[in-house]
């Protein structure tokens, strides 16, 4: 049972690259999660999946995209990165149906140049 | 915005318990109290939650006060280990969709020392 996992671990881009970032869960959870986190701030909402089918915005969705693949996968697509989206981006999974935590994945380090 | 307020930073003796408050004082009926922390840029680990009354687990205890407007987590022996950015987030209950969000402040950045 390996949580949620998240590839890759590390990524540098160039001003416009474009680049998915990975996450999987295998705790058979509805609701996944995407967040990004800045130098020495609190996490914030990109998009979030609440079933399988479903994604809504979340607290800063711009020049984002994201893909609920199934009920596993949880794919955030950056089309044309800015060196504002350096950040550490975070997945995370919860079963929807009970007041559960969220279990976060151990995130991913994308740098923009 | 995140609807709580945590001091920024705090220090704490090892073997010692930490007392981390939160203030709520604008929660609604319907809102739980979540703990999580953060190790070193990891992915945030889920502590505690309560509602109303005082809750223990093998990691902490949350105590809230009666009124719900602030509440304390406890590490009752602080480890090492422990060092790590804390977050109190309040959260409606037991739905899915945007309600079942987290709102992360800033968190408290608690310092066991040796």
């Amino acid at each position: 049972n390996a949580g949620v996992t998240q590839t890759p671990k590390f990524q540098v881009l160039k001003t416009g690259q474009s680049m998915t970032l990975q996450c999987a869960q295998d705790m058979n959870h509805n609701s996944m999660y995407w967040y990004r986190q800045d130098p020495g701030m609190g996490l914030r909402l990109i998009y979030y999946s609440a079933s399988e089918g479903t994604t809504d915005k979340g607290e800063v969705p711009n020049g984002y995209n994201v893909s609920r693949l199934n009920k596993r996968e949880f794919s955030l697509r950056l089309e044309s990165a800015a060196p504002s989206q350096t950040s550490v981006y975070f997945c995370a999974s919860r079963e929807t149906s009970a007041n559960n935590e969220q279990f976060f994945g151990p995130g991913t380090r994308l740098t923009v140049l | 915005d995140a609807k709580t307020t945590q001091p920024p930073s705090m220090d704490c003796a090892e073997g010692r318990a930490a007392n981390l408050p939160c203030n709520h004082s604008t929660i609604s009926g319907n809102e739980y109290v979540y703990w999580y922390r953060q190790i070193h840029s990891q992915g945030p680990q889920y502590i505690i939650h309560g509602l109303k009354n005082n809750e223990t687990n093998e990691m902490a205890s949350l105590i809230i006060t009666e009124d719900r407007k602030s509440s304390t987590l406890i590490l009752p022996h602080a480890t090492l280990r422990d060092t790590a950015v804390y977050y109190c987030i309040v959260r409606v209950i037991n739905y899915g969709g945007s309600q079942g969000n987290l709102i992360f402040g800033k968190g408290t950045k608690l310092s066991v020392k040796p």
